[in-house]
């Protein structure tokens, strides 16, 4: 069976540093895309990073230099790194597998999401 | 960055109702357009993707379409669980925007 399992959120202060990780089952990551998608308490989804196959990465200009994706082939695990953290940054923290089809690709397996609060 | 405008916001509806949600992206993704639901509390589910295909195991009441710019996404005849909130993402450029979504409700 598919699945996605992440954990490391949590209650961190503004300005702290926190390390998300999604652990894959069933498939391999470095086979795969894999993203982070994250949503803000009663908001819309918002796409942050994407790892792709060959390990080049790519997050969304507003939160470059702040947060990093990695991954650990030997753990077949995804990491978000996420600094400087902002109020703004308090979301649940969903990690996806994406599928390549033709020249394009969807998130198809998503994990259960982890919260993220920043606040003092 | 690609917009991603979807219509209506919100939605009232009844079981059995045909509906159906639009996406517009500013600019040409040519089909590179995914289609996904979400219920409170839950992580989004992929519908569709590539515009027109269809997710293994998903009803086949569920259909999308549209190329370019306009994409439409479709539910021939809504069932108690298909009330939820639906977004459209595109996959074509970086940053993969998602739209603002679509809440569907029951009238």
């Amino acid at each position: 069976e598919f699945q996605l399992v992440e954990s490391g959120g949590g209650l961190i202060q503004p300005g702290g540093s926190l390390r998300l990780s999604c652990a894959a089952s069933g498939f391999t990551v470095s086979s795969n895309y894999m993203s982070w998608v994250r949503q803000a308490p009663g908001k819309v989804l918002e796409w942050v990073s994407f790892i792709y196959r060959g390990g080049a990465t790519y997050s969304v200009e507003s939160l470059r230099g702040r947060f990093s994706i990695s991954r650990d082939n030997s753990k077949n695990t995804v990491y978000l790194e996420m600094n400087s953290l902002r109020a703004e940054d308090t979301a649940v923290y969903y990690c996806a597998r994406g599928t390549e089809y033709r020249s394009s690709w969807y998130l198809d397996l998503w994990g259960q999401g982890t919260l993220v609060t920043v606040s003092s | 960055d690609i917009q991603m405008t979807q219509s209506p916001s919100s939605l009232s509806a009844s079981v059995g109702d045909r509906v159906t949600i639009t996406c517009r992206a500013s600019q040409s993704i040519i089909s590179f357009l995914n289609w996904y639901q979400q219920k409170p509390g839950k992580a989004p589910k992929l519908l569709i993707y590539a515009a027109s295909s269809l997710q293994s195991g998903v009803p086949s009441r569920f259909s999308g379409s549209g190329s370019g710019t306009d994409f439409i996404f479709t539910i021939s005849s809504l069932q108690p669980e298909d009330f939820a909130t639906y977004y459209c993402q595109q996959s074509y450029g970086t940053p993969y925007t998602f739209g603002q979504g679509t809440k569907l409700e029951i009238k």
